[in-house]
């Protein structure tokens, strides 16, 4: 099975900070790759869908790239409610693997 | 309204059994892949297992064998049937749906399954 490796599994930042959440995958999984916010006590919410499709409703702020085995999430300018873990997550085909995780916080 | 909604976790014993529900509303299960999503408390999310909008079926390693996924397209519902449950099995689960190719978009609120003596 394909597994999905993100980094760091932490990090913390000011408002205003450029951040940027790595994920990778153990093989290819061409564009088959979305990101989610789960915000404390919340249910995961679906940010991005293949590598780069922002959702309807999420911020410009946050942007995804990368195909094949590299993939990352940028949040430009980081705010106060984008304090969350992040999740990516293979789709091409079953099992739907997640990535561990990466907690933003705000400094 | 676009939703789905998990019932019917509880505590049940080791070696016990449970069976989840998702009822979809504003849409019919049967157009899209429904899938189970766990999250053990303070750790992260795992998948679990999914039905197709064909009726195929998929389940993790660590559920084969003991999980059994179905669905009810008269009440636009999904089921998670859980047999041999383990203290490993102790999580929110979240049922979702996604189309082929697309993200996971629509979740349930979560239903908490905790196996304990």
């Amino acid at each position: 099975d394909i597994q999905m490796t993100q980094s760091p599994s932490s990090l913390s930042a000011s408002i205003g900070d450029r951040v940027t959440i790595t994920c990778r995958a153990s093989r290819d999984i061409y564009i088959y790759l979305a990101w989610y916010q789960q915000k404390p006590g919340g249910v995961p919410n679906l940010l991005i869908d293949h590598a780069s499709t922002l959702q309807s409703g999420v911020p410009s702020r946050f942007s995804g790239s990368g195909s094949g085995t590299d993939f990352t999430l940028t949040i430009s300018s980081l705010q106060t409610e984008d304090a969350a873990i992040y999740y990516c997550q293979k789709y091409d085909n079953s099992p739907l693997t997640f990535g561990g995780g990466t907690k933003v916080e705000i400094k | 309204e676009v939703q789905l909604v998990d019932s019917g976790g509880g505590l049940v014993q080791p070696g016990g059994s449970l069976r989840l529900s998702c009822a979809g509303s504003g849409f019919s299960i049967s157009t899209y892949d429904i899938h189970w999503v766990r999250q053990p408390t303070g750790k992260g999310l795992e998948w679990v297992s999914g039905m197709g909008s064909g009726g195929d079926t998929h389940y993790a390693d660590s559920v084969k064998g003991r999980f059994t996924i179905s669905r009810d397209t008269a009440r636009n519902s999904l089921f998670l049937q859980m047999n041999s449950l383990t203290g490993g099995d102790t999580a929110v689960y979240y049922c979702t749906r996604k189309r082929p190719e697309y993200g996971m978009d629509v979740w349930g609120q979560g239903t908490t399954v905790t196996v304990s003596s």
